[in-house]
């Protein structure tokens, strides 16, 4: 019973802006969208979460549709060290569930 | 700072044995997490802790898991009578007060022989 829906996989080239969709077009109205990234061999690393409006930390930017049925994950300027699955997860209290996430490969 | 330290970080057991895993979260967080996660798979919930409620037990597979949390840090995974199936990465993860984002420790890989 998956919430959002990711490609499996994608790759970017070093340098280059990196932009990762989800659709989570059942979301309800008081569900944040959250991403998460895990590098091989390490636990998750939270990276940003929003739930209406677009937001920006020092790692990504998140740019969510006005109608909040899909989202985006932009890193501006992607490494080599940002290769690792990336999740999109949906949710309204304390539990986060991960699916299988889009593998992201950058390349030099 | 220390972020959430997990231990040990390789667990071998023979099946049928009882293991448990440790869970050192980040001083003052008052939410703590574990999941589980088998090999190719995202993360599977087992059990939420908050302050001194009562703990969600809902992502607990059968009852030969159980996980307690002393003096509200420190966080016991016990795992009885282990089959092979409970083969995976189990992660901790811990969370502060009214903030959203979780923060992992590096996990415990378990293989059941």
């Amino acid at each position: 019973d998956a919430k959002t829906t990711q490609p499996p996989s994608m790759d970017c080239a070093e340098g280059r802006a990196a932009n990762l969709p989800c659709n989570h077009s059942t979301i309800s109205g008081n569900e944040y969208v959250y991403w998460y990234r895990q590098i091989h061999s390490q636990g998750p690393q939270y990276i940003i979460h929003g739930l209406k409006n677009n937001e920006t930390n020092e790692m990504a930017s998140l740019i969510i549709t006005e109608d909040r049925k899909s989202s985006t994950l932009i890193l501006p300027h992607a490494t080599l060290r940002d290769t690792a699955v990336y999740y999109c997860i949906v949710s309204n209290d304390y539990k986060l569930s991960f699916g299988a996430g889009t593998t992201v490969t950058v390349r030099a | 700072g220390a972020g959430v330290s997990q231990s040990p970080s390789n667990k071998v057991t023979e099946k049928g044995k009882d293991v448990e895993l440790r869970c050192d979260p980040i001083s003052g967080h008052t939410a703590l997490y574990w999941y589980r996660q088998s090999l190719g798979q995202g993360l599977e919930f087992l059990i939420y802790f908050q302050g001194n409620s009562a703990p969600d037990k809902s992502g607990l597979p059968s009852d030969r898991f159980s996980a307690e949390r002393t003096g509200g840090s420190v966080s016991t995974l016990t795992i009885q009578r282990t089959q092979q199936e409970d083969s995976a990465v189990y992660l901790c993860a811990s969370r502060w007060g009214p903030d959203l984002e979780q923060y992992f420790g590096p996990g415990t890989r378990l293989t059941v022989t």
